[in-house]
């Protein structure tokens, strides 16, 4: 138990389109889903936190413009890069939270070309 | 605010031999949990071993275990009995007790298991 799936697992985009990543949980109910962005060989950075029904909480220094974020439902986020450029290129992860773990979907590799 | 560091940028291990993982943290909280995550070169996040901050015995999962020192803020990763699978990046991370699952994480150390 305790999937998350994300789609899509990799998506090119010419600069100046949008693009919109999902996050579902397959088997549970996620109140809570965090995005993450990460760069090769780093960390996980966190971007937002997304709660269901409410407004998405963005940590210091991420564009609410740019990145936006909507907790549809239990069970799916969405992350639309909004005005895509080349510096937005990077492997974005989401998560669901239960019971004070989360669970990982597998990335989405984006590259704006 | 919380923060975790991991100083070992990199290391790497012969096969069928055991390897440390450290981990430290700087927090004002009392309860709170501690996870190392393991990321493989397919990139999907694996939780490898949880701790809660008010266990006193560490947790063990098959070749997988922990040293917590609360008072010194460690938590290291001790692999035993490495393997190739086990090459990959591993992160330490933080969650507030009752947070929803907030975690923050340490910049990683990527591990090589050498036949």
């Amino acid at each position: 138990g305790a999937v998350v799936s994300q789609h899509p697992s990799r998506v090119i985009c010419k600069s100046g389109t949008s693009v919109k990543i999902e996050c579902r949980s397959l088997d549970f109910q996620a109140t809570t889903m965090f995005w993450y962005r990460q760069f090769p060989k780093q960390s996980l950075m966190l971007m937002a936190t997304s709660n269901e029904g409410s407004k998405a909480t963005y940590e210091q220094g991420v564009e609410k413009d740019k990145f936006l974020i909507n907790h549809a439902s239990l069970t799916l986020s969405t992350l639309t890069v909004t005005s895509a450029h080349p510096e937005d290129s990077s492997f974005y992860i989401c998560s669901a939270s239960r019971r004070d773990e989360q669970y990982f979907g597998p990335g989405t590799r984006l590259t704006v070309t | 605010a919380q923060t975790v560091t991991q100083s070992q940028p990199e290391m790497s291990v012969q096969e069928a031999e055991t390897v440390t993982l450290s981990c430290t943290y700087d927090t004002s909280e009392n309860n709170y949990y501690l996870f190392w995550y393991k990321q493989p070169p397919s990139r999907q996040m694996i939780l490898v071993i949880r701790q809660e901050a008010y266990k006193q015995q560490n947790a063990t999962e098959n070749r997988f275990s922990v040293n917590f020192q609360k008072a010194a803020k460690s938590f290291s990763l001790k692999i035993s009995d490495s393997q190739l699978g086990d090459t990959a990046m591993y992160f330490c991370a933080f969650m507030k007790y009752n947070q929803g699952g907030k975690l923050i994480f340490g910049q990683g150390t990527e591990l090589s298991v050498k036949p």
